[in-house]
């Protein structure tokens, strides 16, 4: 069957240390991949897209790395700060059509203590 | 920019009760799509819109369930009749048309019903 799968419990991290996120996926042949932040009470807010072709792709404090082979996403937060705090969601548009319909996995949920 | 805007924030029915959703995209995006999320399920797609045509409903639950956008400023995701099991948070979203792009999602309609 087709899935998305990413760390069901949440992660506890210090500040300071690499968060490190994973989204696993299976029977999708994606063109990209996304992941986005969800802050209690609020709508997901995008942070980095990923292209089959690329192996990672970086933003401030991020990284997405993407293999197309595994079937997986990481997603790495450094210098990890309280404000971090979040569930952090990755979304994939499976069968490559262009079409910007998205699969989301469940979320993990990162918390950053001081 | 205004963002996605959603109304109600929060709605409170009865069951059998007529319930409808409101979405206004954003200026210039052309495709916009209803989510539900819920512990049990995650994000889930209901239906997506590109220039206002909806493309694939697949992912609408029940007969119960409609949604229209009869221009490119507005939609609208109605439930009727309305059941408990139809609670959860339903997001909007929209984008460009063309594949790859991140969703814009607003804050979200949290639907309760009793």
């Amino acid at each position: 069957s087709q899935k998305i799968e990413q760390n069901s419990e949440a992660l506890n991290i210090q500040e300071g240390k690499t968060a490190t996120l994973t989204c696993n996926y299976t029977n999708y042949s994606p063109a990209y991949l996304q992941w986005y932040r969800q802050d209690p009470g609020r709508g997901p807010v995008f942070l980095l897209l990923i292209r089959e072709n690329e192996k990672e792709k970086r933003k401030e404090r991020l990284k997405v790395t993407f293999d197309t082979t595994l079937k997986q996403s990481l997603f790495h937060i450094t210098a990890s700060q309280p404000a971090d705090s979040a569930t952090y969601l990755c979304a994939l548009e499976p069968w490559g059509g262009g079409y910007n319909k998205l699969i989301f996995g469940a979320g993990t949920r990162l918390a950053v203590h001081p | 920019d205004a963002g996605v805007i959603q109304s109600p924030r929060h709605e409170v029915t009865e069951m059998g009760q007529e319930v409808t959703l409101r979405c206004k995209p954003i200026s210039g995006h052309n495709s916009l799509f209803w989510y539900r999320q819920t512990m049990m399920r995650g994000l889930e797609l209901l239906i997506y819109f590109n220039n206002n045509v909806p493309i694939d409903d697949s992912g609408m639950p029940e007969d119960r369930f409609s949604a229209k956008m009869p221009n490119a400023s507005f939609s609208t995701l109605k439930i009727q009749p309305s059941e408990p099991r139809d609670s959860a948070v339903y997001f909007c979203a929209s984008t460009w048309e063309t594949g790859g792009y991140e969703q814009y999602f607003g804050p979200g309609t949290r639907l309760t019903v009793t």
